[in-house]
């Protein structure tokens, strides 16, 4: 199984740049990187997803290194409500479903 | 509205209750999905329904059953539940289990304390 390894907590300035790395090597070449995150007392919340390209949306970056074995989410201009725990996930095909992978995740914590 | 309503909020059981937890979205989403999370961990997935019908069961215990009525509705059952079984339990939903892009929208949980 792939599995992804993120460090267990990261401090962030208010209004700086947020980037949270994240490790797959095991990751196979149709298998879709997606982050998650979970605000205290919140079910997890869709941030963005890519397999190989960079991607952006109005919440995130994502950029993934060229040979797919890791990966970092950007958040531009972090804010107090950013506060929350990050979850790097790999999405596997089990039969015909796809089923998410989850990481530890990466408490990130942003200082005023 | 990507929105997955889970009732209730809170629940405290004791060992030998029954009690049931729904999970309920309108977004036309044809999968759905139970989640256990245990306190500082990721959420670890317990079942998978499909066209409103079982697809996945990640070994989880009888005492846990789940029930899909319509496309809409998520339940699940509780019965003879164990303090290890206390936790927050979240359901989402997705258009299709087996689509590549497959984004899962989650409600905010169920905390369950059982005494």
């Amino acid at each position: 199984d792939a599995k992804t390894t993120q460090p267990p907590s990261m401090d962030c300035a208010e209004g700086r740049a947020a980037n949270l790395p994240c490790n797959h090597s095991t990751i196979s070449g149709n298998e879709y990187v997606y982050w998650y995150r979970q605000i205290h007392s919140q079910g997890p919340q869709y941030i963005i997803h890519g397999l190989k390209n960079n991607e952006t949306n109005e919440m995130a970056s994502l950029i993934i290194t060229e040979d797919r074995k890791s990966s970092t989410l950007i958040l531009p201009h972090a804010t107090l409500r950013d506060t929350a725990v990050y979850y790097c996930i790999v999405r596997l095909k089990m039969d015909s479903n796809y089923q998410l992978i989850w990481g530890a995740g990466t408490k990130l914590i942003i200082k005023p | 509205d990507t929105e997955v309503t889970q009732t209730p909020k809170h629940l405290v059981m004791g060992m030998t209750n029954k009690k049931s937890l729904k999970c309920e979205q309108h977004m036309g989403h044809r999968a759905m999905y139970w989640y256990k999370q245990k306190a500082k961990k990721p959420p670890e997935l317990m079942f998978v329904y499909s066209y409103e019908k079982l697809s996945i069961n990640e070994s989880v215990p009888s005492r846990f059953s789940p029930e899909c009525p319509n496309s809409s509705l998520l339940n699940l059952h509780l019965h003879a539940l164990q303090p290890e079984d206390s936790a927050l339990y979240l359901c989402a939903s997705s258009q299709l289990a087996g689509l590549a892009k497959n984004i899962q929208y989650f409600g905010a949980g169920t905390r369950l304390s059982v005494l």
